[in-house]
């Protein structure tokens, strides 16, 4: 049983330069969502998908997009990377938004920007 | 604003009782939540409360009081693998989950 899946797991980013983070779920979980997680600092949520097809902007979504094209996959991409998005990024899925279930996350992608 | 407030590391020994606090100020209240992360990995589902009073799940236990704001985890029998940050994690009113930011323990022989 895979879960979830992210890629790549570790990236180093020259600033300036676009980056996807992929994340994929075999679970059929309708809701997902990607959270950043910095040192002293809890979980931000940076942006969600409630359901296929729609997404929406969580605590710190600026230069973040995503989508959501079918169930299983929810790609994080970072359209110009800048040094302070250096952190490790956490992809997660519950079975229905609004979820008071758990989260399932992925292992992470440490990303860092130069 | 929401606060989510956690101690920021913890030491404990071998076989010892641990608690482990979590207060909070959030818009509403919809559940708290506890993870466990070990160290370079993902966070993992611990339990939920909704309701006032102590949940038990084997060596862990989890007690909320609402009406306090407060929450604790308690770890019994501790063992060397129960290193790890404690995530604490509070849905507001609109049911986005806010996250304190975690307590390391670290278990000693």
């Amino acid at each position: 049983i895979a879960g979830i899946t992210q890629a790549p797991t570790s990236q180093i980013l020259a600033a300036g330069r676009r980056m996807t983070l992929r994340c994929t779920q075999d679970m059929r979980h309708n809701a997902m969502y990607w959270y950043r997680q910095d040192l002293g600092l809890g979980l931000r949520l940076i942006h969600y998908s409630n359901t296929a097809g729609t997404t929406g902007k969580g605590e710190v979504p600026d230069g973040y997009s995503v989508s959501r094209a079918n169930t299983d996959d929810f790609p994080l991409t970072l359209a110009s990377a800048v040094p302070s998005q250096t952190s490790v990024y956490f992809c997660a899925s519950s079975e229905h938004s609004g979820n008071t279930g758990e989260l399932f996350f992925g292992e992470g992608s440490r990303l860092t920007v130069l | 604003g929401q606060n989510i407030d956690q101690p920021t590391e913890m030491t404990a020994t071998e076989g010892a009782i641990v608690q482990i606090n979590c207060t909070y100020q959030t818009s509403g209240f919809n559940g708290l939540f506890w993870y466990q992360q070990h160290a370079g990995e993902a966070p993992t589902f611990l339990s939920y409360n909704v309701l006032d009073g102590l949940e038990e799940k084997g060596r862990f236990s989890s007690f909320l009081s609402r009406s306090k704001g407060y929450s604790y985890l308690l770890l019994k029998e501790l063992q060397m693998k129960d290193s790890a940050s404690y995530l604490c994690a509070v849905m507001d009113s609109n049911y986005q989950l806010i996250w304190g930011a975690g307590t390391k323990l670290i278990i000693k022989p």
